[in-house]
């Protein structure tokens, strides 16, 4: 069965640094396109980058251009976020979901990891 | 931005109930809609793509309806297991963007 299992979040400064990892299974992993989602706490869904299943196309949020950075392995089938220069307002759960079809929707989701950024 | 609204913010209604719950799109997202369904401390799980094709193992009890700006999500007859928060989400343009939420509470 598919799984999607996050790793990485924790409590970090503003201006800070920190890299999600998201380890995918059950299924072929550089098929698939691949999404981070957030959610802020008690708030609703936001929507964070894309990548491709080949890493050639990638897309982001305005709120996270230039800062947040979307890679993966394939051969590790890994799934990264470098989120850098981060912000209060960066504070969220942050999900990797499986895209459904070419960028499109998401189709599986890890159960996320919690990202603090507080001083 | 294609900015989703949804109404009611939340909805109150006893096992075995109709829900319907609305989406409004600031512009014409076609038929590209999907709805997800998230519980307390879970992850949203998708329900239905495309307006109205339910995902691989949704009930039948929900059904979508709608395109361009105006999209429906049904659930036949409320399950205790169908009290949660409900979530559309277009992918016409980006950024893909989602609605604030429905919550289908217990009257």
């Amino acid at each position: 069965q598919v799984q999607l299992v996050e790793s990485g979040g924790g409590v970090v400064q503003p201006g800070r640094s920190l890299r999600l990892s998201c380890a995918a299974s059950g299924f072929t992993f550089s098929t698939q396109g691949m999404h981070w989602v957030r959610q802020a706490p008690d708030k609703g869904l936001a929507w964070v980058a894309l990548i491709w299943f080949d890493g050639s196309k990638k897309e982001y949020a305005d709120s996270v251009k230039g800062r947040f950075t979307i890679s993966r392995d394939n051969s590790k089938n890994t799934l990264y976020l470098q989120m850098d220069s981060l912000r209060d307002e960066d504070t969220a759960v942050y999900y990797c979901a499986r895209d459904y079809r070419k960028g499109s929707y998401f189709d599986f989701w890890g159960q996320g990891t919690l990202v603090t950024v507080s001083s | 931005e294609i900015v989703l609204t949804q109404s009611p913010a939340t909805l109150s209604l006893s096992p075995g109930e109709r829900a319907t719950l609305s989406c409004r799109a600031s512009q014409s997202v076609s038929s590209y809609l999907a709805w997800y369904q998230q519980k307390p401390g879970q992850a949203p799980r998708l329900l239905i793509y495309d307006a109205s094709n339910r995902a691989t193992g949704i009930p039948a009890r929900f059904s979508g309806s709608g395109s361009g700006t105006d999209f429906t999500l049904t659930i036949s007859s409320l399950e205790p297991e169908d009290f949660a928060v409900y979530y559309c989400q277009q992918r016409s343009n980006w950024p893909r963007t989602f609605g604030h939420g429905t919550k289908v509470e217990i009257k």
